[in-house]
C-alpha cells in the first residue's frame, strides 16, 4: 500500500480566513513533504519533516506554517495568504532511509486551493 | 543547485507510435532518478526509478526507461502508446548526499495521444 491521503480535496478561502491542510500515511514512513504546484509546472517544495522534526524550510512566507504532531500525519495551517497563493497543495512521504539511497517519495492526491 | 532538464514540453503522438520523452540531469556524482506520472485531474504517480543496478528499468504501464551515466541522460519509453497515457510525465533526480532526499524535477512534458 502505497496511499498518501489528504483533506480537502478543495478549499476555496477569503484572504483573512484561517484554514488547515492535512495529510496522512500509514506506511510507516518517516519523513513527510509538503509542495506546491501551479498548473503545468513541476512541485515546488515548501518543507519537509523527517522524523517528526522540520528539516527543511524553502523560504516560505510565514502565512504557511507546517506542524507534525506525529509520525503519520501532517498539517499546513493557512493564514492571510494571497491570491497567488491558489494552486495544488501535494502532500508526499517516503521512508526516510536516505543511507542506502533506496527512499521513495510517494505523492497524495493533493489538495486544490483558491485564495478570493 | 541541480538541474534536471526535460527539453520536449509538449509531444503529440497517434496511438501505437512508440514513444522517448528525454531527461538530463546535471550533477557528477551519484544519483537515483525517477520518472513521474500526472494524469488530468489526478495525483502524481511514481512510474519507475533507478538506484543501481542494471541502467535499464522497467515500470508500470509498459514504461521503461534507460540510465546512461556518460551522457546524464534517463530517458522514458514506450513501445506504443495509447490514447490513456496522455498526461504530464515529470523527471526528478536525487542526489546521494543531498539533504534529506530532496527531488529536483523537471518542467515536465505534456504527452497527448490521439486514438
Amino acid at each position: 500500500d502505497t496511499e498518501v491521503t489528504q483533506t480537502p480535496k478543495h478549499l476555496v478561502m477569503g484572504m483573512t480566513n484561517k484554514k488547515s491542510l492535512k495529510c496522512e500515511q500509514h506506511m510507516g514512513h518517516r519523513a513527510m513533504y509538503w509542495y506546491k504546484q501551479k498548473a503545468k509546472k513541476p512541485p515546488e517544495l515548501m518543507f519537509v519533516y523527517s522524523y517528526e522534526k522540520l528539516s527543511i524550510n524553502e523560504s516560505v512566507p510565514s502565512r504557511f506554517s507546517p506542524e507534525c504532531p506525529n509520525s503519520s500525519l501532517l498539517n499546513l495551517h493557512l493564514h492571510a495568504l494571497q491570491p497567488e497563493d491558489s494552486a495544488l497543495y501535494l502532500c508526499a512521504s517516503s521512508q526516510g532511509r536516505l543511507a542506502d539511497g533506496t527512499d521513495t517519495q510517494y505523492f497524495g492526491p493533493g489538495t486544490r486551493l483558491t485564495v478570493l | 543547485a541541480q538541474s534536471v532538464s526535460q527539453h520536449n514540453h509538449h509531444v503529440i503522438l497517434s496511438e501505437a507510435a512508440s514513444l522517448e520523452l528525454g531527461c538530463n540531469y546535471s550533477y557528477g556524482g551519484t544519483v537515483n532518478l525517477f520518472w513521474y506520472v500526472q494524469y488530468p485531474g489526478q495525483h502524481l504517480q511514481l512510474l519507475l526509478k533507478y538506484f543501481s543496478g542494471d541502467p535499464l528499468v522497467k515500470g508500470i504501464k509498459g514504461f521503461e526507461a534507460e540510465f546512461i551515466k556518460s551522457k546524464f541522460s534517463f530517458n522514458l519509453r514506450k513501445p506504443s502508446v495509447q490514447w490513456s497515457d496522455t498526461a504530464e510525465y515529470f523527471c526528478a533526480v536525487r542526489t546521494r548526499g543531498s539533504t534529506l532526499g530532496r527531488l529536483y524535477f523537471g518542467r515536465g512534458t505534456q504527452l497527448t495521444v490521439w486514438p
